[in-house]
């Protein structure tokens, strides 16, 4: 079945940059998300990705896609305290509307 | 644009009475979803809508029902609350792939999300 994995936290300075890492099973996922979930409020879709690229930039987030290891990764250049959220990776397949969501990693940006 | 509404944002329910969670959206799209969020747990689908008139099971049904009202509309009801269902619960909504267009996400919309306690 459909699994996604994350870790649940990631503590990071300020300026520096986040990588925050997810693992699928599903090798026929077909779109990746990622997702941000600010305190109290719902999720909000931050950048998505393709099954059939390797890599997208987005401003300061850069999603990166191993197909062969089923990992997709998150960087944030230079981190803000305003990034600091859940951020949840999200898989669906292809003609489907359901995603599975991993469990969210806590991103912390102290100053 | 309102996006998707929910209504209450907060409730306390004590053991054994029901209540229905409201969710509606505003951007013409075909599915609708319920979700509860636990600490440590992630999000867990409860229930889905996959068009007007239709509703599937999620991982964890058990304890809820819901209705499609209409297209706007998809409500979450628990007839018999218990203190496991004290959660917060979020509903979402999606588009559907038309027939004949190229591939697309269906990236979800996320409501502000009911914060339930069962005592």
């Amino acid at each position: 079945g459909e699994d996604v994995e994350q870790s649940l936290f990631l503590s990071v300075r300020e300026g520096d940059s986040s990588v925050i890492n997810c693992t699928y099973t599903d090798s026929s996922s077909t779109y990746l998300y990622w997702y941000k979930q600010e305190p109290g409020a719902g999720l909000q879709l931050l950048t998505y990705i393709f099954s059939n690229m390797d890599m997208k930039q987005d401003q300061r987030l850069t999603v990166l896609l191993n197909k062969k290891d089923k990992h997709l990764s998150l960087r944030i250049a230079d981190t803000q305290t305003g990034d600091s959220a859940i951020y949840f990776c999200a898989e669906s397949l292809c003609g489907a509307g359901k995603s599975t969501f991993g469990d969210g990693t806590t991103l912390t940006v102290k100053p | 644009n309102a996006g998707v509404t929910q209504t209450p944002k907060f409730q306390v329910l004590k053991t054994g009475q029901s209540m229905t969670l409201q969710c509606a959206q505003d951007m013409n799209h075909n599915s609708m979803y319920w979700y509860r969020q636990d600490p440590g747990m992630g999000l867990r689908l409860i229930y889905y809508s996959a068009s007007e008139g239709t509703t599937d099971k999620g991982e964890v049904p058990n304890g809820y029902n819901v209705s499609r009202l209409n297209k706007r509309e998809f409500s979450l009801r628990l007839e018999s609350a218990a203190p496991s269902q004290t959660s917060v619960y979020f509903c979402a909504s999606s588009e559907a792939l038309p027939r004949g267009h190229p591939p697309r996400t269906y990236e979800q919309y996320f409501g502000p999300g009911t914060r339930l306690t069962v005592t």
